[in-house]
């Protein structure tokens, strides 16, 4: 079975830090999507970044960035200079090649910025 | 680009009444609709796929009769609560992608907030 496990149900950062958001996955597939995705309170789901399983480089928008692990099957989420907008909840996200339509998602983190 | 509008944003309603929500993308074709449920802090559970033209394809355990989900244009997807009950008072998010390339990204409403009295 295909998982997307978040182990840190609730994290807080002190605005303009750094936080590191986990993410694991089970699969035994070997190419496949990855996504983060943030919900604020307003809950829409806002695409953050997305890094194809095949690409070693890691995926970077401004201030978020990836650290993609292949082998650990590890795909967490670097958000640098914390901002009070970042406070949402965060979902990690799993897409096989082989099943488009199946899109997994983590359980999620809490974010709060702290100001 | 990729807007999707999603309505009503928040609707009450009785017991017994069937209720529908609309699901739009408002700048692209969407070959490809979701719709998704998700309750206080959780993650989003998938409902049911639907492409265009066909019928939607229901995550088990989801009672099609209860969920009606019709996808006639591909900017356009509904979904029908039929008879709600209380039990079925959720978060309804749909999201919509465009082609069939699994690294293009679903793109989100803003849900539906449905309360049943």
């Amino acid at each position: 079975a295909q998982t997307v496990t978040q182990s840190q149900p609730e994290m807080s950062v002190q605005e303009a830090e750094t936080v590191t958001l986990s993410c694991t996955y089970d699969t035994s597939e070997s190419n496949y999507y990855l996504f983060w995705y943030k919900q604020p309170p307003s809950r829409q789901m806002i695409l953050v970044i997305r890094q194809e399983a095949y690409k070693q480089q890691n995926a970077t928008e401004n201030r978020f960035s990836v650290n993609f692990q292949k082998a650990a099957k590890s795909f967490s989420l670097k958000i640098s200079d914390s901002q009070l907008g970042d406070t949402a909840m965060y979902f990690c996200a799993f897409t096989p090649k082989t099943s488009y339509d199946k899109v997994i998602f983590g359980p999620g983190t809490s974010l709060s910025v702290i100001p | 680009g990729a807007v999707v509008s999603q309505h009503p944003s928040w609707v009450i309603c009785k017991s017994g009444t069937s209720v529908k929500i609309e699901c739009r993308s408002l700048d692209f074709q969407a070959t490809t609709m979701f719709w998704y449920r998700q309750f206080p802090k959780q993650s989003l559970m998938l409902m049911a796929t639907s492409n265009e033209g066909s019928k939607a394809t229901y995550e088990q355990g989801v009672e099609k009769d209860k969920f009606l989900i019709n996808h006639a244009s591909l900017t356009l997807s509904t979904l029908t609560v039929t008879s709600a009950h209380p039990e079925d008072s959720s978060f309804y998010i749909c999201s919509a992608r465009r082609g069939g390339r699994g690294n293009q990204p679903q793109h989100f409403g803003d849900g539906t907030r449905l309360s049943i009295l």
